[in-house]
């Protein structure tokens, strides 16, 4: 059964830093892209990005490029998701998605871990 | 980057009833759109992939079609879980985009 675990809830200032982290398993960690995906509040779904962990290429949409940076570590099959400088827009619930194979859909989906930037 | 426009944002319909959202996209992409279920306070379930494939497990009331800019989900015979909120996702070319979503509610 492939699961992707995400880290749990966070709340942070702003001008604070944060990683999350999705772990995956029940499937080949190193051959398939992983996404990450915004939901702000009451909202709908933003793509922010992707990396596929065999080689870490990435791919960033242009509205979160240079706020946001995706890393993985094969050996821990996890992916990463990091701010360096967190804002108040930046409270969201944030989903990790494994792409399935070729350009295909997101077939398996992390729970979600909440960001809350407040000060 | 292609934008993805659903309609309609929101409706109503019964138990049984059957419903169509549509997406169409700013430029052609083939049939690389995927379609996704969101419940409250979960995670989006994929539904359709590359525009009308069945993902596994999911239930053959649900269907999709389309080719280039202009793509359909069909729901047949409407269930009570199936009242949530629905978006497309084109997987043609970086960056992906989703949808703006629609919102399925009992009548």
């Amino acid at each position: 059964e492939v699961r992707l675990v995400q880290s749990g809830p966070e709340v942070k200032k702003p001008g604070e830093s944060l990683k999350i982290s999705c772990q995956g398993s029940g499937y080949s960690f190193s051959s398939f892209w992983i996404a990450w995906v915004r939901q702000m509040p009451g909202k709908g779904l933003e793509w922010m990005g992707t990396i596929y962990p065999g080689d870490s290429d990435t791919r960033y949409s242009p509205s979160f490029q240079g706020h946001v940076t995706l890393s993985a570590d094969k050996s821990l099959g996890s992916a990463f998701l990091q701010w360096s400088t967190l804002r108040a827009s930046d409270t969201a619930t944030y989903f990790c998605a494994r792409q399935g194979t070729g350009s295909a859909g997101f077939e398996d989906w992390g729970q979600g871990t909440l960001v809350t930037v407040s000060s | 980057d292609i934008q993805l426009t659903q309609s309609p944002s929101s409706l109503s319909a019964s138990v049984g009833d059957t419903v169509t959202i549509t997406c169409r996209a700013s430029q052609s992409m083939r049939t690389f759109l995927n379609w996704y279920q969101q419940k409250p306070g979960k995670a989006p379930r994929l539904l359709i992939y590359a525009a009308s494939s069945l993902h596994s497990g999911v239930p053959s009331r649900f269907s999709g079609s389309g080719f280039g800019t202009d793509f359909t989900l069909t729901i047949s015979s409407l269930q009570p879980e199936d009242f949530a909120i629905y978006y497309c996702q084109q997987s043609y070319s970086f960056p992906y985009t989703f949808g703006q979503g629609s919102k399925l509610e009992i009548k």
